[in-house]
């Protein structure tokens, strides 16, 4: 079942913080995030597994409650280069095959 | 190293006919997914391949099928075309289930 994103779109200022939820009907395994820009591939971010192992990014967290199936994705100080789509995608079992939210529009102004 | 290859890059069909999507990868990465985009939504899973010689179906299967007879190839067969196929196909891999995707830069195709 497809996971829920919120919000659907945020416009934000740089250096202004933004948190994107995903939340599912179905306990999770796994939880992936990834950015798309417009008109290219989706490029990952960072995966949190359950039992709380996390890997990805530098500049931009994550957390992950497997009680309540929720991720979010925490972008602080937020960049130009940080505009595009996120998109979480869930797994309830081990390995491979990711169903994806319907992804959450990031906008950051000058 | 060029990572996840795709062809074509953009391709029109006619109502009622069939093509391959190209799909390689040279990071010997043992699984492989198909997904699909429509215009302003999330990707949804057609098939994919935990290894050579298995394939399974996704969210989305119906109108396509596939084949893994390599680690680095998974093409995508689509039969009898229909306009509802039209869409932006991505292929990904990963090493394993549990690592982050490596997408391909994305198939657009329009039926008519």
């Amino acid at each position: 079942q497809q996971p829920v994103q919120s919000p659907q779109a945020v416009i934000l200022r740089e250096g202004e913080d933004a948190v994107i939820n995903c939340s599912s009907s179905k306990a999770l395994y796994s939880v992936h995030w990834y950015r798309q820009k417009h008109g290219e591939a989706p490029v990952f971010l960072m995966i949190l597994l359950k039992g709380g192992e996390q890997k990805g990014h530098e500049k931009i967290s994550a957390s992950f409650n497997e009680k309540k199936q929720q991720s979010s994705l925490y972008l602080t100080a937020s960049q130009l280069s940080y505009s595009g789509t996120y998109f979480c995608g869930t797994n309830p079992n081990q390995g491979g095959k990711l169903i994806f939210g319907q992804g959450t529009e990031l906008s950051v102004k000058p | 190293n060029a990572g996840v290859t795709q062809t074509p890059k953009f391709r029109i069909l006619k109502i009622g006919q069939s093509m391959t999507l190209q799909c390689a990868q040279d990071m010997n990465h043992n699984y492989m997914y198909w997904y699909r985009q429509d215009p302003g939504m999330g990707l949804k899973l057609i098939y994919y391949s935990v290894g050579a010689g298995i394939t399974d179906k996704g969210e989305v299967p119906n109108g396509y099928n596939v084949s893994r007879s390599t680690t680095e190839d998974f093409p995508l067969r689509l039969e009898l075309a229909a306009p509802s196929q039209t869409s932006v196909y991505f292929c990904a891999s990963s090493y394993k289930g549990d690592y982050g995707y490596t997408f391909g830069s994305g198939t657009r195709l329009t039926v008519v």
